[in-house]
């Protein structure tokens, strides 16, 4: 069975850092890529960052560039997002997901999710 | 940015057939996909790759596509229907993924 648990979410003041964990069991782990998607309060998903098999490629949308970062430990089976440079903005419930299929090429779109980690920015 | 653009709401009674739509671009040459999430729970993939369904799935839902609009249909609706479905899809280059606006599914 897929397992997806992160952890580290907090209150932190704006300007503040942050570092998430997703702890992965149940799947081959350097076989996927891997995501971060989060969720503002009563907001709609917004997707943060991709990491390749062996971290050699990630992606990230405009609004975290330069303040966010995506990693991995496969011999630790697990999943990283450091974020810096904390913004209000940046509250949201913050998923980890594994992206769908074994071994490909370029990132779809994740298949399996864990239940969340919020994240609150304010002073 | 490229955009996903989704019905806030959609509204159905038990029985009847809910159609979802989701507009964007790029969705000629990307997949779409759907997810279920039903509050305080983590999104559920329901279709993938524009009209497949993974394991567990019920029958009753199923993605179609046809041009720039894909669609995603629960026929027969249940109660247990009532939910945010958002749709997915990835930029022209693939790079980069994008979720729609989300649309909230009410059965009457």
């Amino acid at each position: 069975e897929v397992q997806l648990v992160e952890s580290g979410g907090g209150l932190v003041q704006p300007g503040g850092s942050l570092r998430l964990s997703c702890a992965a069991s149940g799947f081959t782990f350097s076989s996927y890529w891997m995501s971060w998607v989060r969720q503002a309060p009563g907001k709609g998903l917004e997707w943060v960052a991709n990491i390749k098999q062996d971290g050699s490629e990630k992606y990230y949308v405009d609004s975290v560039k330069g303040r966010f970062t995506i990693s991995r430990d496969n011999a630790k089976n697990s999943l990283y997002l450091q974020m810096n440079s904390l913004r209000a903005e940046d509250t949201a419930v913050y998923y980890c997901a594994r992206v769908l299929g074994e071994f490909v090429v370029v990132p779809a779109a994740p298949d399996y999710w864990g239940q969340g980690t919020l994240v609150t920015v304010s002073s | 940015s490229y955009e996903l653009t989704q019905p806030p709401s959609v509204s159905v009674s038990p029985g009847q057939t809910a159609r979802i739509t989701c507009s964007g671009d790029a969705l000629p040459k990307q997949y779409a996909y759907w997810y279920q999430q039903k509050p305080g729970q983590a999104p559920v993939l329901v279709i993938y790759k524009d009209s497949e369904r993974p394991s567990g799935i019920p029958e009753r839902f199923s993605g179609s596509s046809s041009g720039t609009t894909v669609t995603l249909t629960i026929s027969g609706v249940q109660a247990e229907d009532e939910a945010d479905y958002y749709c997915q899809s990835a930029d022209s280059s693939g790079t980069y993924l994008v979720f729609g606006g989300g649309t909230k599914l009410t059965v009457l």
